[in-house]
């Protein structure tokens, strides 16, 4: 069975001070992982895709790496709005076309002015 | 560009009353729609994906049913609900091998 396990469960930070999250998976077939910011009351935005391990994907002030068994959401000097809950998920097998996600339950980011 | 709506955005109902979300998604066609409950702190857990009209599979069994009666509308029902049918309803699409995309929920609180 696929799984996601999100580490810390919350983390806060400082204005300015750079950190990483951990998302550790176990899953038949890769067929991509993906991260996902949340914010309270909102549906998840989509931020990164990692197919292979090895790959790496940035964003403003987000980088996403890709292992055999995790991935790593690095936050480089973080600002307020940074500020939000991250989601990791695999998809392994299709559904008949469709995409099986398993999602962790997330990291919840507060960063302090 | 795409989008989806979902409403309502927030819901009280008693228990044993009947339920009633909808989703629509513009701007793409035949996209593969699904239905997410994400309980509080809790990862997403999917309930229900479509790939198609009137194609529906369910992933866990439990007290609720899905319908795609038109290509782009997804909804999500309950004859009778329970008390641990609350939680936070999401609707997401995706199409081919793209990511999913998710409206901003339903928060539904059983009384």
């Amino acid at each position: 069975e696929d799984q996601v396990t999100q580490s810390p469960e919350a983390l806060r930070l400082q204005e300015g001070e750079s950190s990483s999250l951990n998302c550790s998976y176990t899953v038949s077939g890769l067929r991509g992982l993906f991260w996902y910011r949340q914010d309270p009351g909102k549906g998840p935005e989509f931020l990164f895709t990692l197919y292979s391990a090895g790959e790496e994907k940035e964003k403003e002030r987000l980088k996403a790496t890709l292992t055999k068994k995790e991935s790593f959401l690095h936050i480089t000097a973080p600002k307020p709005e940074d500020s939000a809950t991250y989601l990791c998920a695999v998809r392994g097998i299709h559904l008949q076309g469709a995409q099986k996600l398993v999602f962790g339950q997330g990291t919840r980011l507060t960063i302090n002015p | 560009s795409q989008t989806i709506h979902q409403w309502p955005a927030t819901l009280v109902q008693p228990v044993g009353s009947p339920l009633s979300l909808e989703c629509t998604v513009e701007g793409t066609s035949n996209p593969n729609l699904y239905w997410y409950r994400q309980a509080a702190g809790r990862g997403l857990q999917l309930l229900f994906y479509s790939v198609g009209i009137g194609q529906i599979s369910s992933e866990v069994p439990q007290n609720l049913s899905a319908s795609r009666p038109q290509d782009r509308q997804f909804i999500l029902s309950s004859k009778k609900l329970l008390l641990s049918d609350s939680g936070f309803y999401l609707c997401a699409w995706s199409v081919g091998n793209q990511p999913q995309h998710f409206g901003d929920g339903t928060r539904l609180s059983i009384l």
